[in-house]
């Protein structure tokens, strides 16, 4: 079984720039997906890809990758982007599928 | 619009069974694959199960394989989790989630709002 790892919670200032890592070997060869959840609410993909971002999701949001690390970093945070981030990958059929543990992002 | 509404939660003991379904719409509900995702309470997301388009192929987490079951009815445009041998630690809010068309995009694209499964005695 697969394993990503990512920091459990980040807190940043308003205005400033908020990275979360996530990490394993499997990134090295395999795309990157990171989700939005919000209490109460479904996930919502904001990267897919490593660095993909799709239609509808501000420009704050990026995403890149460097060996077996990828990295969300929100620009400019903003008090509306306090929320859990979750990464996802696959193995290299898609056939099991894996999602970090979560990181918390607060917003002081 | 995209819809998929989950159904079939609820408090149930240790060792016994449930059954949750996912009612698709809005899309061509035979040409996606599909998953069961949860959500344990102060914990992270987890992956539970796929399964392919005409139900040939399955998948599931370590946590689970052997007790639960993806099974879906194209005709009803219907995914159900048969959950089986259910332990405390699978007290959790299930997800139905689509994922996405193309070949290789392995993320999910929509999901439903979740229902939830208490598991106590």
């Amino acid at each position: 079984s697969y394993e990503l790892t990512q920091p459990p919670s980040v807190s940043v200032s308003p205005g400033q720039t908020a990275r979360i890592t996530c990490s394993a070997d499997l990134l090295s060869k395999q795309y990157s997906y990171w989700y939005q959840q919000k209490p109460g609410q479904a996930p919502m993909l904001i990267i897919y890809k490593h660095t993909e971002r799709p239609s509808g999701i501000p420009e704050r949001f990026s995403g890149s990758s460097s060996g077996t690390t990828v990295t969300l970093t929100i620009t400019g945070v903003q008090a509306e982007d306090e929320a859990d981030y979750y990464c996802q990958s696959t193995d290299n059929t898609g056939t099991f599928w894996v999602i970090g543990g979560g990181t918390t992002l607060t917003v002081l | 619009e995209v819809q998929l509404v989950e159904s079939g939660g609820g408090a149930v003991q240790p060792g016994r069974s449930l059954r949750l379904a996912c009612s698709a719409s809005g899309f061509t509900f035979s040409s996606y694959w599909m998953h069961w995702v949860r959500h344990a309470p102060g914990k992270g997301l987890v992956w539970v199960a796929r399964i392919s388009r005409d139900s040939r192929g399955s998948s599931y987490a370590d946590s689970v394989r052997g007790r639960f079951t993806i099974s879906r009815d194209n005709a009803n445009n219907k995914v159900f989790l048969q959950m089986n041998s259910l332990r405390v630690d699978d007290t959790s809010v299930y997800y139905c989630a689509r994922e996405a068309p193309g070949a290789g995009d392995w993320y999910f694209d929509h999901w439903g709002r979740g229902t939830l499964v208490a598991v106590s005695s």
